[in-house]
């Protein structure tokens, strides 16, 4: 069964870089089937895409974010990583990694998630 | 602004059927990719209800089910039970985006 667990502050300051990772267990980043995401979800409202990286370390970022985002891989660790630069109270939200799985060229959906973490920004 | 469209809520009465409805456009639905329906409970991490339009991953009832149509999807709920109370995310790919896009999640009320 696969798991993903997200680590890292839950508190950054304004202007400051916000650092997660995701630790995946019970499966392999190496593997060629899939892309691994981050998605975040302010309090009370809805989910967002943040951004993907494939095994290559290939990545693509919501064009909202890109500017201020960079995910990259850790393949001997089985880690992935986010980083977002200048963060605002804005950025504030339960941060969620996710497996996304490709079903056909058409199907694109992310079948194990992480329980997520809360990062507050705030001074 | 959510990319999908939907209804902010819906409420049945147990036993029930509802419908939660997922409208995007011709730069996702419409061009053809597939929605993925998503039920989050309170306090947890959405867990995948619906994928590939119609598909149920195992473990999840039958009284849950999806549908597409152009530019729209649908999710449908039978049976409603105390239970189904939560929020649901539909989700599909964008080409213009080059990533995937959510809807801004339906609250389900149990009544």
């Amino acid at each position: 069964q696969v798991q993903l667990q997200e680590s890292g502050p839950g508190l950054v300051k304004p202007s400051q870089t916000l650092s997660l990772t995701c630790t995946v267990s019970g499966g392999s980043l190496s593997s060629l089937s899939y892309y691994w995401n981050w998605i975040r979800q302010p309090a009370g409202k809805g989910l967002e895409w943040i951004g993907r990286i494939y095994t290559s370390g290939s990545t693509n970022y919501n064009p909202s974010l890109k500017s201020r985002v960079t995910i990259s891989v850790d393949t001997s660790k089985n880690q992935f990583s986010l980083k977002l630069s200048s963060v605002t109270a804005a950025d504030t939200a339960v941060y969620y990694c996710a497996r996304r799985t490709r079903s056909g060229s058409w199907s694109y959906f992310f079948d194990y998630w992480g329980q997520g973490t809360l990062v507050t920004v705030s001074s | 602004q959510s990319v999908l469209t939907q209804p902010p809520s819906v409420s049945g009465a147990p036993g029930q059927r509802v419908t939660i409805s997922c409208t995007g456009s011709s730069s996702n639905i419409g061009a053809g990719y597939d929605v993925h329906w998503y039920q989050q409970l309170p306090v947890t991490a959405p867990k995948l209800l619906i994928y590939g339009n119609s598909n149920r991953p195992s473990g999840v009832p039958d009284r849950f089910s999806g549908s597409k149509s152009g530019t729209s999807a649908s999710l449908a709920i039978t049976g409603l039970q105390a239970e189904d109370e939560a929020d649901y995310y539909c989700q599909s790919y964008d080409s213009s985006l080059s990533g995937s896009v959510f809807g801004g999640g339906t609250k389900l009320t149990v009544l």
